[in-house]
């Protein structure tokens, strides 16, 4: 079945960092890739989005690009910032033809901490 | 819209106690999700519906949970008799479609069982 790895945190990055956080994934067919944020106490919110290969979804100075060569959704940006401290969870939604289950599977998230 | 809404936020109750949270979707969405998150399991998905009728049901992790959708507007996620291990933030959302489309989350309900 489908599945997302990321890579497991917690990271904790001075302000102004670079940042990265890993993700691959196994899909048999053509998913759509998220990342989504989680402040604390919140609910999961889109951050950004990718539908086919090659596209690169962006928001708030984030980036991630669909690498169907590579699998991969990876998240980046240039200068983190102390509100840009949370919970990242890459996710993949399977291609939903209307019949059948849709599913949108989770990677386990990866806490990002930022240090003034 | 004031998105997802659900309450309560927090709800602490002993062991054998019937719990019962409650979702209003954003008005238009024709998918409703439950999902139950917990440090060990992450984020797992119970039940989904569309158009108020359960598609799957599947991560329902045993017969003491059950869901219900009467319309559009509501649902709610019940546990009868609840037990220690359902200490979880269970999350409900939304969304228009699906495949592409973004889910809409609430902010959750804290369920503390002691």
């Amino acid at each position: 079945g489908d599945s997302v790895t990321q890579m497991e945190g917690p990271v904790t990055l001075s302000e102004e960092a670079f940042l990265t956080i890993n993700c691959t994934y196994t899909a048999t067919g053509y998913p759509s890739l998220f990342w989504y944020v989680q402040y604390p106490g919140e609910g999961l919110q889109l951050l950004l989005k990718a539908t086919k290969a090659d596209d690169k979804g962006s928001n708030k100075g984030f980036e991630a690009t669909y690498r169907k060569e590579t699998t991969s959704f990876h998240l980046e940006k240039g200068s983190v910032q102390v509100s840009d401290s949370a919970v990242y969870f890459c996710a993949l939604s399977d291609g939903y033809s209307g019949a059948g289950s849709y599913q949108l599977t989770f990677g386990k998230g990866t806490k990002l901490s930022v240090i003034p | 819209d004031a998105g997802v809404i659900q309450s309560p936020r927090h709800e602490v109750t002993e062991m054998g106690q019937e719990v019962t949270l409650r979702c209003k979707p954003i008005s238009g969405h024709d998918y409703l999700f439950w999902y139950r998150q917990t440090m060990m399991r992450g984020l797992e998905l119970l039940i989904y519906f569309n158009n108020n009728v359960p598609i799957d049901d599947s991560g329902m992790p045993e017969d003491r949970f059950s869901a219900k959708m009467p319309n559009a507007s509501f649902s709610t996620l019940k546990i009868q008799p609840s037990e220690p291990r359902d200490s979880a933030v269970y999350f409900c959302a939304s969304s228009l479609r699906v495949g592409a489309y973004e889910q809409y989350f609430g902010p959750g309900t804290r369920l503390t069982v002691t």
